[in-house]
C-alpha cells in the first residue's frame, strides 16, 4: 500500500531534550516536506527536499533540522525543543513540485 | 510569505444543501492550486490539483473551478451530506506550496 509513515502519533517530550520524527514514504517520491499546524494558522512549512541530498527552508525553519540521505526517508530533528515548537507536525511527499501531497498521519508534539 | 485567504473560515449547512466555498491567492506566478479534505483526527488528503486557467474538475459532489488570471478557485458541494463535514484546505503552488487556513464545514442532519 503506498503511504507515508510518520512516528510516533504523540510525543511528549522537556524542554532542551533532543527528539527526531521519523518520515519514510514507499511510493519512490523525489519531494518531501514537513509542516507545523497550530490553531487559527494554516500548515505552515518547515523544510522541504527536492531529492537526495537537496534540501531547503520553508517559511519557518527555525529550530529545526532535516536530513534526506535515502530517498525514501526525511527525518525532522528537534535539536533542543522549546515549548513554542508544541504543535501537530506533518510529514508529506509528492512525486514532483505541483503533484499532489501524501500526507502522513501526524505527530502530536508537546514540549514542557 | 505568500497571502492564501480561504473563506469563509466556517460554514453550518443542513444534510441536502448545496455550498461553496473561495481559495484567494496571488495571480502571478502561478504554478497550480491544490485542494484538499481534511477530516478531523486524519490527514489531509487531495481532492483536486488544478494547473491551467479555466480548469474544472468534478469528483462525486464535489467540483471545484480556477481562474488563475483574478487569482480565485471556487469549491462547490453539491447536496452535502454529513460525511463531507471536514476542513477544505487549499495550497497555492510556485515553487513550494503556501496553504490557506481552510473553511470548516459542519453538515448537520
Amino acid at each position: 500500500e503506498a503511504q507515508v509513515t510518520q512516528n510516533p502519533r504523540y510525543l511528549i517530550t522537556v524542554t532542551g531534550k533532543k527528539l527526531t520524527v521519523t518520515c519514510s514514504q514507499n511510493m519512490n517520491h523525489e519531494y518531501m516536506s514537513w509542516y507545523r499546524q497550530d490553531p487559527g494558522l494554516g500548515l505552515r512549512q518547515i523544510y522541504y527536499s527536492m531529492n537526495v541530498e537537496v534540501t531547503d527552508k520553508g517559511d519557518v525553519p527555525e529550530g529545526y533540522k532535516v536530513s534526506r540521505k535515502e530517498k525514501r526517508n526525511f527525518p525532522l530533528i528537534l535539536e533542543s525543543p522549546s515549548p513554542n515548537q508544541t504543535s501537530l507536525y506533518f510529514c508529506a511527499s509528492s512525486s514532483s513540485t505541483n503533484e499532489k501531497l501524501f500526507f502522513g498521519s501526524g505527530t502530536q508534539l508537546s514540549v514542557l | 510569505i505568500l497571502n492564501v485567504e480561504q473563506s469563509p473560515q466556517s460554514l453550518h449547512v443542513q444534510e441536502g444543501d448545496s455550498t461553496n466555498f473561495t481559495c484567494s491567492f496571488p495571480s502571478s506566478n502561478f504554478y497550480a492550486l491544490h485542494w484538499y479534505r481534511w477530516e478531523t483526527a486524519k490527514s489531509p488528503e487531495a481532492l483536486f490539483v488544478m494547473t491551467l486557467n479555466g480548469d474544472e474538475k468534478k469528483k462525486g459532489r464535489i467540483s471545484a473551478t480556477l481562474n488563475t488570471k483574478e487569482g480565485y478557485s471556487y469549491l462547490y458541494i453539491k447536496g452535502s451530506q454529513p460525511e463531507d463535514s471536514a476542513t477544505y484546505l487549499c495550497a497555492f503552488w510556485t515553487y513550494i506550496p503556501t496553504f490557506g487556513r481552510g473553511t470548516s464545514l459542519i453538515v448537520h442532519p
